[in-house]
């Protein structure tokens, strides 16, 4: 089993839409989660630290279930500039010197 | 969010040479940095941790003698690909790690190295 696996898409949505990202990770004791996202041939940049409780920012919505070892992203009212990779990585060290584990991404294009 | 910095972003070399990619940590001070490979369509791959002061730790399957890492000073690390084949053209990218406690990194901007 792959130690972080997501849907590799693509989505294809139109403006406007909700689109949800599913991931799911075999460590349970991974530390932390976070959402990257990574445009075509660019490095990949934070998106959002995933908390316990879930978190919001903006149109974007993390959310985390230890138990089923699973994370979501939730974009709502996609735009077009929201077309990219968008990675689940899962920090497996826990400590400064951590091992971040990614995900082969999930492919968004927002058409419109 | 802290600026991390990758030389060259691309370079095209002819099989057997040897690469040098230098990654900087501009407003930050780095005693650790990441460096990591991506193929095409697949995830990124943690080659090497680079220690400043110390050798680097080595993933399984990453030889050591090939990929040169050397942390010379808190702002830089340097991977230097020996004797290059076509087999090594990669998305080759560079993190440090930030302050934060949930461990966020900060990535450079990626070298494309393709090996003719």
């Amino acid at each position: 089993r792959k130690e972080v696996e997501q849907d590799p898409g693509p989505f294809n949505v139109p403006e406007g839409a909700t689109v949800a990202f599913n991931c799911t990770y075999s460590n349970s004791a991974s530390q932390s989660f976070f959402w990257y996202r990574q445009d075509c041939r660019k490095e990949p940049k934070l998106l959002m630290s995933v908390y316990s409780s879930g978190n919001e920012d903006g149109r974007f919505t993390a959310q985390l279930n230890r138990a089923s070892q699973y994370i979501s992203l939730l974009i709502r009212d996609s735009k077009l500039s929201d077309s990219a990779t968008y990675l689940c990585v899962v920090n497996i060290g826990g400590g400064s010197q951590g091992n971040l584990i990614f995900g082969k991404g999930t492919k968004l294009s927002v058409k419109p | 969010g802290a600026v991390v910095s990758q030389h060259p972003s691309r370079v095209i070399c002819k099989s057997g040479t040897s690469v040098k990619i230098e990654c900087r940590s501009l407003d930050f001070q780095a005693t650790t940095m990441f460096w990591y490979r991506q193929f095409p369509k697949q995830s990124l791959m943690l080659m090497a941790t680079s220690n400043e002061g110390s050798k680097a730790t080595y993933e399984q399957g990453v030889e050591k003698d090939k990929f040169l890492i050397n942390h010379a000073s808190l702002t830089l690390s340097t991977l230097t690909v020996t004797s290059a084949h076509p087999e090594d053209s990669s998305f080759y990218i560079c993190s440090a790690p930030g302050a934060s406690s949930y461990n966020e990194q900060f990535f450079g901007p990626g070298t494309r190295l393709t090996v003719l």
